[in-house]
């Protein structure tokens, strides 16, 4: 069980837009820690995608985009394209364990 | 280039230990933060360890707790892992990142991992 709560799957068609959202609690993301998007392609490492809630490393897409509200945070895809395909996590940390990071169970996006 | 190559996983009897490394290159070594997170076969990731630039902040897994020692020799530009009393279910590709400040405390720089298996 993971500290931060994803939906396993979400689906679109190329063109379409997509969100993933990311619940946690008011030790982690609801106590201010920023919260970071990975995407995982088949069979390579993570790659960082959102940085600080809504801020995009050099070279990712606008397409890709970050919010948070509260206690969860949500990703959403805009102009869905196959190469989205992969697996989404979201990563904050947790002051109830002693400030240590903590994942999401991880979104598998399918594009149709 | 950036970059962070680990190596040492391979196949360890339950109870056993095992040491990773990771190599890192291209950057300051001891200017950032390092981390492992491992992810089990067809599972998600999840965060182990962590140490700051001069070995000042440890922080552990629950699960990993007790079991595991992380390291770091800014010498060397290396990263470690002692894992000791593996557990079958430690089995997992083990990555190495390198936590950026800039990006508040994101993990912008990972390795490719390296396998390993706790199996009998």
């Amino acid at each position: 069980q993971s500290v931060l709560t994803q939906p396993p799957s979400v689906s679109g068609a190329p063109g379409q837009r997509v969100t993933i959202s990311c619940t946690g609690s008011s030790s982690n993301i609801g106590a201010g820690y920023d919260v970071h998007w990975y995407q995982q392609l088949p069979g390579t490492a993570p790659k960082l995608l959102i940085y600080g809630n809504s801020n995009r490393p050099s070279g990712v897409p606008d397409r890709f985009s970050g919010s948070k509200s509260g206690t969860s945070a949500s990703l959403a895809i805009t102009g869905l394209q196959a190469e989205d395909e992969a697996d989404y996590y979201c990563q904050s940390y947790d002051s109830s364990l002693s400030g240590s990071a903590v994942f999401g169970g991880g979104t598998k996006l399918t594009v149709l | 280039e950036v970059q962070l190559v680990e190596s040492g996983g391979g196949l360890v009897q339950p109870g056993r230990s095992l040491r990773l490394s990771c190599a890192a290159s291209g950057f300051t070594f001891d200017d950032y933060a390092m981390h492992w997170v491992r992810q089990a076969p067809g599972k998600g990731l999840e965060w182990v360890s962590g140490i700051s630039w001069n070995s000042g902040s440890i922080g552990y897994a629950d699960s990993v707790k007790g079991r595991f020692t992380i390291s770091r020799d800014n010498a060397k530009n290396s990263l470690y892992l002692q894992m000791n009393s593996l557990r079958a279910e430690d089995t997992a590709l083990y990555y190495c990142a390198k936590e950026e400040r800039v990006y508040d405390a994101a993990f912008d720089i990972w390795g490719q991992g390296t396998m390993v298996t706790v199996s009998s």
